[in-house]
């Protein structure tokens, strides 16, 4: 079957410009994540849910930025009045159950690359 | 909390020969231990992961790693390394015990070169 998809693949922005990343999950599976990853880094926890309801969102470096989930499928990450460190891959992941990715194994998408100018 | 450690920035190998990248951890609990790997411009992509039980355990392409928990390592290997495993390769962990944080941690990864 299909695997995790994203887009757009690459973004570029000006400076408080807003974006919206999207991610479609494998079919029927539970939970999402979203990752940021930086240049050089490995990917760092932004948020998670469980179908449409978002269990932890305390990765999220600041109030601009946004997940939903609505239908407990297709997610979107909203990143409001962007600003240059925000720059980054924006991965998501999902996983088949709701054990909040302890055991499950996650399977990401392609990524998001975003510039922001 | 919970962290990882991976200490090689970037481990060359000729092909053929074994290869080893290093991931330390460090977790108040009893941790869940996962190995990604990255080629450019895609996504993450699971090699294996330790739960329980076992401590070798083997996973896609040929890779296995080893959960020491006296050293608190989680080596990934493999006896002999081919050019296409040359890629990004992340380490993570996940703690285990309830209350914890269920969401994985991830090194910063290590690219691994295999020469012809």
């Amino acid at each position: 079957g299909a695997g995790v998809s994203q887009s757009p693949r690459y973004k570029v922005a000006k400076r408080g410009q807003d974006v919206a990343l999207r991610c479609d999950p494998i079919s029927g599976h539970v939970s999402l994540f979203w990752y940021q990853q930086a240049l050089g880094q490995g990917p760092e926890f932004l948020t998670y849910f469980q179908n449409e309801a978002q269990l932890d969102k305390s990765g999220l470096p600041s109030d601009r930025f946004f997940a939903e989930r609505p239908e407990g499928s297709v997610s979107t990450l909203k990143i409001q009045r962007t600003q240059q460190e925000d720059s980054a891959v924006y991965l998501c992941a999902s996983s088949l159950r709701t054990s909040g990715g302890s055991t499950d194994t996650q399977y990401f998408g392609p990524g998001t690359r975003l510039t922001v100018l | 909390a919970q962290s990882v450690a991976q200490p090689e920035d970037q481990v060359n190998v000729a092909e053929g020969n074994p290869l080893t990248v290093k991931c330390t951890y460090s977790v108040s609990g009893n941790p869940y231990l996962f190995w990604y790997v990255q080629y450019p411009n895609r996504g993450l992509q699971f090699l294996l992961k330790y739960i329980t039980g076992d401590n070798l355990v083997k996973g896609s392409y040929g890779f296995e790693a080893e959960f020491n928990k006296s050293q608190t390592s989680f080596h990934l290997k493999k006896p002999s390394a081919l050019v296409s495993d040359s890629a990004l390769y992340f380490c993570a962990v996940s703690l285990r015990e309830s209350g914890g944080s269920y969401i994985p941690t991830f090194g910063r990864g290590t690219s691994l070169i295999v020469h012809p």
